[in-house]
């Protein structure tokens, strides 16, 4: 059976620091990798997709960067930190696109 | 232009009571249709999916319906629970395989007992 684990699971940093998010998925190979951010209440945004290592494409600019060093791991990050990424990050494997548990991030 | 829409907003149903979910879409490409359940504090759960090519899927409790000539589909959760309180996605995918899903901002059920 696959799994997917993020890391950390919550995270509380101050505006301006660098921020680094993972997401590891076990029980699969070569799967597509997805990055999402979801505000308070809110619906959920597509941030990036990865279909291979070292190939990442970006879906929408918020500041953010990602990575697929390994098959199985895909990380999310920044150096500068703003209020506006605060929310709830969420890493998804496709086609049938299941989703992590997800880390919520505060940006204070 | 938001391309996927949902309604109503949020739902309140009696226990035992069928809840209806809708959900609409611009993009006529869009080919597949999968909906998530999401409880507070964690990730989206799939929870069931539709084609294009169909007009009906049912998986115990949950049916959707869709409506390719309107764009529109919806999803019926028959006997609610009070554990089917939970926010519902409706989203999109153009090419099934692609992954690249667009969601609508979702409907908060509650289901009293």
């Amino acid at each position: 059976a696959q799994t997917i684990h993020q890391w950390p699971v919550a995270e509380i940093k101050a505006v301006g620091s660098p921020l680094s998010l993972g997401c590891t998925i076990k029980g699969k190979s070569s799967p597509n990798l997805y990055w999402y951010w979801q505000a308070t209440g809110g619906t959920l945004q597509q941030l990036f997709y990865s279909i291979t290592v070292g190939q990442v494409e970006s879906v929408v600019q918020l500041n953010l960067s990602a990575s697929r060093p390994k098959d199985d791991q895909f990380i999310l990050s920044t150096e500068k930190l703003l209020l506006s990424h605060s929310g709830f990050y969420l890493c998804a494997w496709s086609p049938e696109q299941y989703f992590g548990p997800g880390t919520r991030l505060t940006v204070l | 232009q938001q391309q996927v829409r949902q309604s109503p907003q949020s739902l309140t149903v009696w226990e035992g009571e069928t809840a209806i979910l809708n959900c609409s879409y611009e993009n006529s490409a869009f080919d597949y249709f999968p909906w998530y359940q999401q409880f507070p504090g964690e990730g989206p759960a799939l929870l069931i999916s539709i084609l294009s090519v169909s007009n009906k899927k049912e998986d115990g409790r949950f049916t959707i319906f869709f409506n390719k000539r309107e764009k529109k589909l919806s999803l019926h959760i028959a006997d609610s629970q009070p554990g089917d309180s939970a926010t519902y996605f409706c989203a999109a995918i153009l090419g099934a395989n692609t992954g690249k899903l667009t969601f609508g901002h979702g409907t908060i059920l509650r289901v009293h007992p």
